[in-house]
């Protein structure tokens, strides 16, 4: 019974493809986030949707694309990918705002060659 | 720009030692802190949240927090080769960006048996 899981869990593409990275959370959360974490393992807020409503976008180039089909699923599109994407991309939830728990799911190791 | 501020380390500690966390924020009217931890390629989880001032004790960890001096901390007592990770501190800032986390660089820890 996996809380939080993501598709794929490994990416390897060339430069200017466009890729999806699917996140869904089972339980029962309004709020969901992505977070992208660099090779130095700093950990940064991109996007928060509350009830699949665009809460936070944190100054993230236009070809970070978020789409929240309903409240469980939250997928991130990315177009003309860059050497600067490679990273790894986690999705999280939470029941309420980020002052509660918020729960990881298990990260997509993303590679631009 | 608010932010938070951690030693980045590596912290050694040798196994039974207590290991001290530290980490410091931007913004006086913050409410709600906490300590994740991630072991290398997995994702983060958390260890303790944190509203008010003073301890809060949870098993071998305390959280201590101290709003007049912008800063809290994570002791881990009784420290165990298991504890070895990277821990993150995270802060719930007020006002427009209050939906959302602003984690730290993180501290890695390492437990030595």
């Amino acid at each position: 019974d996996t809380a939080v899981s993501q598709t794929p869990k490994y990416l390897v593409t060339q430069m200017g493809n466009d890729k999806s990275i699917k996140c869904e959370q089972n339980l029962g959360h309004d709020t969901m986030y992505w977070y992208k974490q660099d090779s130095k393992k700093f950990l940064k807020i991109m996007f928060s949707y509350n009830n699949k409503e665009l809460i936070i976008n944190e100054t993230v180039p236009n070809r970070f694309s978020p789409k929240s089909p309903d409240k469980a699923h939250l997928n991130l599109h990315i177009n003309s990918l860059e050497l600067g994407d490679s990273a790894v991309y986690f999705c999280a939830s939470s029941q309420g705002g980020p002052a509660d728990t918020q729960y990881f799911g298990p990260g997509t190791r993303l590679t631009v060659l | 720009q608010k932010e938070v501020e951690q030693n980045s380390g590596p912290l050694s500690v040798p196994e039974g030692a207590i290991a001290s966390l530290n980490c410091t924020y931007s913004d006086r009217g913050s409410q709600s802190f906490f300590w994740y931890r991630q072991y290398s390629g997995k994702s983060p989880e958390l260890i303790m949240s944190i509203y008010s001032n003073g301890d809060k004790e949870d098993g071998r960890f305390t959280a201590q927090l101290n709003k007049a001096s912008q800063y809290v901390s994570l002791l881990i007592r009784d420290s165990q080769p298991s504890d070895s990770a990277t821990y993150l501190c995270a802060v719930n800032f007020s006002g427009g960006s209050n939906y959302k986390l602003t984690f730290g660089k993180g501290t890695l820890l390492t437990v030595n048996p």
